[in-house]
């Protein structure tokens, strides 16, 4: 079975200040980990994923994630906040047992604020 | 490349009536689909995993009966809910897995489609 928790359900972070977001996994084999973003009303964007190669990922719009497998976390940051950040944010995970079925988290609502 | 929309966006209908949403990957094949769905501030839920010329597999407490899936070629998959009720107003999210790729590989997302039954 896998399981992500997204702990803290609102983040607010100043324009310019470090956005970090956090992410802890349960998973019985080795994980394929996502970070998702979504606008109001619409689907979901892939920021990036971790698949087992670089344990540092690298993903668009300047969002990284580092996998620590002896935390069992995948964290996102980015370094300096920017307002059009604001959205919704999903950590995800599957693994071989699951197929390619995604389990997602339950979200961050980021707010850049001013 | 690896589009994937959904129509209609946003539907109203009456309760008892059935509503049929459309999944397309536009510029690739897909051999497997998912439907979810969310609720208001919620994360998504999976409902079901559509293989292309295969029945649906659902997940456990979700109704096979009220929500059909079809999934009859490798660029579209419908999600029908029959009977609509009010407590299936939602925001339907339709995903997409390339042909090929074996498993983990990455799923890409529709727009989405917000039901509301009255």
């Amino acid at each position: 079975a896998q399981s992500v928790t997204q702990l803290g359900s609102h983040v607010s972070v100043s324009e310019g200040a470090l956005v970090l977001l956090r992410c802890n996994y349960s998973s019985s084999v080795p994980p394929y980990l996502f970070w998702y973003v979504q606008y109001p009303n619409q689907g979901l964007q892939l920021l990036l994923k971790y698949t087992s190669a670089a344990t540092l990922v690298k993903g668009i719009n300047g969002f990284e994630a580092e996998f620590k497998k002896s935390e069992t976390s995948f964290h996102l940051t980015k370094p300096s906040a920017h307002m059009s950040d604001a959205a919704e944010y999903f950590c995800a995970v599957s693994g071989a047992g699951g197929g390619n079925k995604l389990t997602f988290g339950t979200g961050t609502q980021l707010k850049v604020e001013l | 490349g690896a589009v994937v929309s959904q129509h209609p966006s946003r539907v109203i209908c009456k309760s008892g009536t059935s509503v049929k949403i459309e999944c397309r990957s536009l510029d690739f094949q897909a051999t497997t689909m998912f439907w979810y769905r969310q609720f208001p501030k919620k994360s998504l839920m999976l409902m079901a995993t559509s293989n292309e010329g295969s029945k649906a597999t659902y997940e456990q407490g979700v109704e096979k009966d009220k929500f059909l899936i079809n999934h009859a070629s490798l660029t579209l998959s419908t999600l029908t809910v029959t009977s609509a009720h009010p407590e299936d107003s939602s925001f339907y999210i339709c995903s997409a897995s390339l042909a090929g790729q074996g498993l983990n590989n990455e799923q890409f997302f529709g727009p989405g489609t917000r039901l509301t039954v009255l």
